[in-house]
C-alpha cells in the first residue's frame, strides 16, 4: 500500500515570501498525484493533479504553482504568498488499481 | 456550480446509536462515490465507497446507501462510537478524468 509524506508539517511564512511544499510517495509506481487545499471551515478543494512526470494540470487559478520532477515526488510553490494562501495542504495518491484516494498527514500553513 | 453537497456542517447523536450522514449530488457522470473520516489537522482517511451499479456497501459498522433516481447517497454508522468523532466528506468520482469531487464535509459529534 501506498505511503504519502509531506513536509514541513506546519509553517508560518510573511505575506510576499516564496513557498515550497514537497510530497513524497512510497510503495507504487507511476501514480495520479494531486494537491488539495482545506481553508479554515470549508471543504476539500482541488488545486493541481498530476498523471505522470511534467504532467501537471491545474484546477483553479491562483499564485501557486505545482511539478512533479519525478515520478513520486510533487512540489506545490509559490513566489510570493498572499494572506489568502493560508490553509492546510494535503497531497493524494491515487490508489491502484482501485480509485480511492489516499491523503498525506498535511501542512498546515499560516502565512503572516 | 457545487456538483457535491453535504447540507448538514454538522450532526450529534448518542453513542450507540445510529449517525446517517447524507450527501447530494448533481453529476450524473459519476461512476462511483466515497466516503472519507478527517480528524483536526489530519489528512481524510478513506472509509468506504459505492459504485455507481450498486445500491449499497456494508463494511462493519459502516454502510453506504446510493439512490440514483434520487442523485442522493447516506453513509450510516451503527453504532456509533465517540472516536467516530470527527468531519466526514462524500465525494464523487469517474468518467474520462482522475478527479475527485468533494463535497464541504459534516462534523459529527459522538456524545458519550
Amino acid at each position: 500500500s501506498q505511503t504519502i509524506h509531506q513536509w514541513p508539517a506546519t509553517l508560518v511564512q510573511p505575506v510576499g515570501s516564496p513557498l515550497s511544499l514537497e510530497c513524497t510517495v512510497e510503495g507504487t509506481s507511476n501514480p495520479n498525484l494531486y494537491w488539495y487545499r482545506q481553508a479554515a471551515g470549508r471543504g476539500l478543494q482541488l488545486l493541481f493533479y498530476s498523471v505522470g512526470i511534467g504532467q501537471i494540470s491545474s484546477e483553479v487559478p491562483q499564485n501557486l504553482s505545482a511539478s512533479r520532477p519525478q515520478d513520486r515526488q510533487f512540489i506545490l510553490s509559490s513566489k510570493k504568498l498572499l494572506l489568502s494562501d493560508s490553509g492546510f495542504y494535503l497531497c493524494a495518491c491515487e490508489g491502484w488499481p482501485s480509485y480511492e484516494q489516499y491523503f498525506g498527514p498535511g501542512t498546515r500553513l499560516t502565512v503572516t | 456550480d457545487q456538483q457535491v453537497k453535504q447540507n448538514s456542517p454538522s450532526l450529534s447523536v448518542q453513542e450507540g446509536r445510529i449517525s446517517i450522514l447524507n450527501c447530494d449530488y448533481t453529476n450524473s457522470m459519476f461512476d462511483y462515490f466515497l466516503w472519507y473520516k478527517k480528524y483536526p489537522a489530519e489528512g481524510p482517511t478513506f472509509l468506504i465507497s459505492i459504485s455507481s451499479i450498486k445500491d449499497k456497501n456494508e463494511d462493519g459498522r459502516f454502510t453506504v446507501f446510493l439512490n440514483k433516481s434520487a442523485k442522493h447517497l447516506s453513509l450510516h454508522i451503527v453504532p456509533s462510537q465517540p472516536g467516530d468523532s470527527a468531519v466526514y466528506f462524500c465525494a464523487g468520482g469517474g468518467g474520462s478524468n482522475y478527479k475527485l469531487t468533494f463535497g464541504k464535509g459534516t462534523l459529527l459529534t459522538v456524545n458519550p
